[in-house]
């Protein structure tokens, strides 16, 4: 059971350039989300998805594209990236809702030059 | 949700108990309290929560005030691993999972 798997664990992007953080889970969980936390600071939600088809825009939503196909895997899609975007990302799923708990991914460290 | 006041950073000793305290005043009726950690840069690991009876599982102890407008994680016997910060998260429980928000939370540092 590998719970929330998250790849790349780091990388290092041109401004412009554009890419996909991808989030994998095994547990059949219906909500995934994505985080992002800069220097000492907590973490702020991106993006979310309920289920695959549905998803919907967290308080930082701007640059992100997601998509939620399948049950297993949720995407974020940086479309332009900017220096801003600099940060971890972090990923994670919950079954229905969420009361015993959010597991999360073990991050991607995103720089962007 | 509720906004969470916590300290910035707390000391304790290898051994001894780590109590971290959590002030949310403006906790509503059904919000659940919930505590979750993250050591070093790693995903935040969740530890317990609980709605106003304290809780007690295998890794900490919560205690929730009579009025809710405050609580303590309880680590019973701290070692160098649970060096990291822990966030002190309100939520309601709904039919679906929610975000999460996340405070600046505590910096607990363990040490010999």
């Amino acid at each position: 059971n590998a719970g929330v798997t998250q790849t790349p664990k780091f990388q290092v992007l041109k401004t412009g350039q554009s890419m996909t953080l991808q989030c994998a889970q095994d547990m059949n969980h219906e909500y995934m989300s994505w985080y992002r936390q800069d220097p000492g600071m907590g973490l702020r939600l991106i993006h979310y998805s309920v289920g695959a088809g549905i998803t919907d825009q967290g308080e930082v939503p701007n640059g992100y594209n997601v998509s939620r196909s399948t049950t297993e895997d949720f995407p974020l899609r940086l479309l332009s990236a900017a220096p801003s975007q600099t940060s971890v990302y972090f990923c994670a799923s919950s079954s229905g809702t969420g009361t015993y708990g959010y597991t999360f991914g073990s991050g991607t460290r995103l720089t962007v030059v | 949700d509720a906004k969470t006041t916590q300290p910035t950073s707390m000391d304790c000793a290898e051994g001894r108990a780590a109590n971290l305290p959590c002030n949310h005043s403006t906790i509503s009726g059904n919000e659940y309290v919930y505590w979750y950690r993250q050591i070093h840069s790693q995903g935040p690991q969740y530890i317990i929560h609980g709605l106003k009876n304290n809780e007690t599982n295998e890794m900490a102890s919560l205690i929730i005030t009579e009025d809710r407008k405050s609580s303590t994680l309880i680590l019973p016997h701290a070692t160098l691993r649970d060096t990291a910060v822990y966030y002190c998260i309100v939520r309601v429980v709904t039919g679906t999972a929610s975000k999460l928000t996340f405070g600046t939370g505590t910096r607990l540092q363990v040490t010999l």
